[in-house]
């Protein structure tokens, strides 16, 4: 059974572009979430998405965006990058969101 | 949201020894999971246990959930072992996970 699958492992972008990290979950499972993990916050949440439904949204400026299509797969896409947004990005799939979550090996975003 | 905390932030150990991380959390959860966190960074399972114990071979974990804590054992450690220890926890309706700041742990040869 495959994992989590995150695209592309390492990204680095400049000021002010857009970025889209991509996320295809375990097969079956329909809520992916989505978390930064930076070393001075930790791991934060960013969004769960069930059904192509965002179901909860953590405490991040409008920059940060995401969509589920119907297939499960999972986008966030992040505007006007900001040096502050390079981090490691952690997307997760469950089959409910209070089944366990797995997570796949994350996207690193250095903005320079 | 609640709170979660990790106890202790670092740990240093000689191979072989054994240990015990513990998590604490502010409210009571219905969704608790343990995760290693590997050099390249992605996490990885070890245990989901909202409550009761588990055992996974040389690691085991217990969460008291009345008393709002978890630990996780690790027995016999071997310098694989290494890495970050993080617990994580869902609450009510909120269908986010909450993590601890983690556990660094270090196995010596």
């Amino acid at each position: 059974k495959a994992g989590v699958t995150q695209t592309p492992r390492y990204l680095i972008k400049t000021r002010g572009q857009q970025v889209t990290l991509s996320c295809s979950p375990i097969s079956g499972h329909r809520s992916v979430s989505w978390y930064q993990q930076t070393p001075g916050q930790g791991l934060q949440f960013l969004f769960e998405y069930f059904s192509e439904t965002q179901r909860n949204k953590g405490n991040f400026p409008g920059r940060f965006s995401g969509r589920q299509f119907s297939n499960s797969r999972s986008e966030m896409n992040v505007s006007t990058l900001e040096l502050g947004d390079s981090a490691l990005y952690l997307c997760a799939s469950s089959f409910s969101s209070v089944t366990d979550s797995f997570f796949g090996q994350g996207t690193r975003l250095t903005v320079v | 949201g609640i709170q979660v905390e990790q106890s202790p932030p670092d740990l240093i150990l000689q191979e072989g020894a054994n240990s015990t991380l513990r998590c604490n959390f502010s409210d009571s959860v219905n969704n608790l999971q343990w995760f290693h966190q590997n050099p390249w960074g992605q996490l990885i399972n070890l245990f989901y246990i909202p409550s009761g114990t588990k055992q996974n071979g040389r690691l085991s974990a217990t969460t008291v959930a009345t008393e709002r804590y978890s630990l996780l054992y690790i027995s016999s450690s071997q310098t694989t072992d290494s890495g970050v220890y993080f617990c994580a926890g869902l609450a009510g309706s909120a269908r986010q996970l909450t993590f601890g700041s983690g556990t660094q742990l270090t196995v010596l040869p």
